[in-house]
């Protein structure tokens, strides 16, 4: 089974400054992807960024970077120079390569972030 | 370049009524999964569809079906509804050689009453 975890209900961040979302997971799958998704109050799941298991460097979308610690199962996202609008819902999901044969995406409770002026 | 498109946008519906709900995917992708929403929660697997065939299924009861058409639309279908069943339903489809892919819609909220 696969778990994804979001200790964070919510987060405060200065407009400008860097902010760190947490998520660890847990996947008894060899070969998996990681993914995080913006979701702002219209309901729409915006793709921000990916990172496979395999991949030797922490995968970067512009202002947003994953930092992936594959041995302690974590892959926090990082927005660097908040704006108002990334105040939103964010999602941490995965999809294991065995585990649900790819198809699903498994999701975490979320991180509400308000970015403050 | 039309994204992932669902409709309706909102529906409220009474206990024990069945619901359909329609999802139009991005162009270029032949693969629709649909996942639930409930309130303050992150979206669940319901099930995918490829090539018109339901290829996984999550944990979710026989009162909920689908059906992908040859254009590689889809529906989600929800049989005698409860009220547990209120929830923002997202379509999500990607193409089949791209597993990291996925592209969401919208969703439809659904309230049952």
């Amino acid at each position: 089974a696969q778990k994804i975890t979001q200790t964070q209900p919510g987060m405060f961040v200065q407009e400008k400054e860097a902010v760190t979302l947490d998520c660890t997971y847990d996947t008894s799958d060899p070969s998996y992807g990681l993914f995080w998704y913006k979701q702002p109050s219209s309901g729409e799941m915006i793709f921000l960024i990916y990172q496979g298991s395999y991949d030797q460097q922490n995968a970067t979308e512009g202002r947003y970077s994953l930092n992936f610690q594959k041995a302690r199962k974590s892959a926090n996202l990082v927005i660097s120079a908040s704006q108002l609008g990334d105040s939103a819902m964010y999602f941490c999901a995965m999809r294991g390569r065995l585990t649900g044969g790819g198809n699903k995406l498994t999701f975490g409770t979320g991180t509400q972030l308000k970015v403050e002026l | 370049d039309a994204g992932v498109t669902q409709s309706p946008t909102h529906l409220i519906k009474t206990r024990g009524q069945q619901v359909t709900l329609r999802c139009s995917p991005k162009s270029g992708h032949d693969t629709v999964s649909w996942y639930q929403q409930a309130l303050g929660q992150g979206p669940q697997f319901i099930f995918q569809y490829y090539e018109e065939e339901e290829r996984q299924r999550g944990n979710f009861p026989d009162r909920f079906s689908g059906h992908q058409f040859p254009n590689y639309s889809s529906e989600l279908n929800v049989n005698a509804l409860l009220l547990g069943d209120s929830a923002l339903y997202l379509c999500a489809s990607r193409t089949a050689g791209r597993s990291w892919g996925y592209t969401f819609g919208s969703g439809t909220r659904l309230t049952v009453v």
